[in-house]
C-alpha cells in the first residue's frame, strides 16, 4: 500500500508570496495532520482536519490555513511568506482522530 | 501545555554498542509514539506505546505512564540506526507534541 504522499518534495519562494503544498493520505485514512519542522528542533503542530473539518489548530498565525478535499487529501496554504517560513512541512495521516499517525517525506520550504 | 524532553540530545556510538534513550514528560499523556528521523527527514514509526513494553527485533520500547517517561533501547547498533529519534505524545486530541530529539551516530 502506498504510503502518505506529498508535494512537491521542495520549493524555493521569495518573501511575501504564497504557496500550497499538498498531501495525500494512505488509503482509507480520514484525518490529516500538517507539521512544521524547522531546523534542529522537533515538528511543530500546525492544523488537524478530520471528515474534512478543522478539529484542532496550533500556534501558528492566520497565514496559515489549510483545507480537506472530499477524497480526504488535503492542502496547506501559506501567505505573506517570511524568511521564518523557511522549514520542512511534514503531513501525517491516521484512520481516527485518536489513532497511530504517519509521515509523509515531506516538502522542503525555503524563503529567501 | 506538555513538556517533553529528551535525554542525550547527542550521542556517538561504535557499531554493535548498546545504548538507551529517554523521553520525560510533564503531564499525562493518551498516547507516545517514538519515531526515527533519516537524513533525507522521513519520519519512520517505530512504535506506539502509551504504557507497557514492546519490542521489535533489535529496538525495544518501554512506558512507565506513572512515572512519567518512556525509554527506547537500541541493540547491536548499525551504521544504518544512525539519524535522529523523537518521543512525541498526544494529551487531548491528537496533536503530537514533540521533544527536541537525540541526534544519534553509528560509527563503523
Amino acid at each position: 500500500d502506498a504510503g502518505v504522499t506529498q508535494s512537491p518534495t521542495h520549493l524555493i519562494k521569495t518573501r511575501g508570496q504564497q504557496v500550497t503544498l499538498r498531501c495525500s493520505p494512505i488509503s482509507g485514512h480520514k484525518s490529516v495532520s500538517w507539521y512544521q519542522q524547522v531546523l534542529g528542533q522537533g515538528p511543530q503542530f500546525i492544523f488537524q482536519y478530520y471528515e474534512k473539518e478543522e478539529r484542532g489548530r496550533g500556534n501558528f498565525p492566520d497565514r496559515f490555513s489549510a483545507r480537506q478535499f472530499p477524497n480526504y487529501s488535503s492542502e496547506l496554504n501559506v501567505n505573506a511568506l517570511l524568511l521564518g517560513d523557511s522549514a520542512l512541512y511534514l503531513c501525517a495521516s491516521q484512520t481516527g482522530i485518536a489513532d497511530t499517525q504517519y509521515f509523509g517525506p515531506g516538502t522542503r520550504l525555503t524563503v529567501l | 501545555g506538555i513538556q517533553v524532553e529528551q535525554s542525550p540530545p547527542d550521542l556517538i556510538l561504535q557499531e554493535g554498542a548498546n545504548s538507551t534513550l529517554r523521553c520525560n514528560f510533564s503531564d499525562s499523556v493518551n498516547n507516545l509514539q517514538w519515531f526515527h528521523q533519516n537524513p533525507w527527514g522521513q519520519l519512520i514509526n517505530l512504535f506506539y506505546i502509551p504504557s507497557g513494553t514492546k519490542q521489535n527485533g533489535r529496538l525495544s520500547a518501554t512506558t512507565v505512564a506513572t512515572e512519567r517517561y518512556s525509554l527506547l533501547y537500541i541493540s547491536s547498533s548499525q551504521t544504518t540506526d544512525s539519524g535522529v529519534y523523537f518521543c512525541a505524545v498526544v494529551t487531548s486530541g491528537s496533536r503530537l507534541t514533540f521533544g527536541e530529539g537525540t541526534q544519534l551516530t553509528v560509527n563503523p
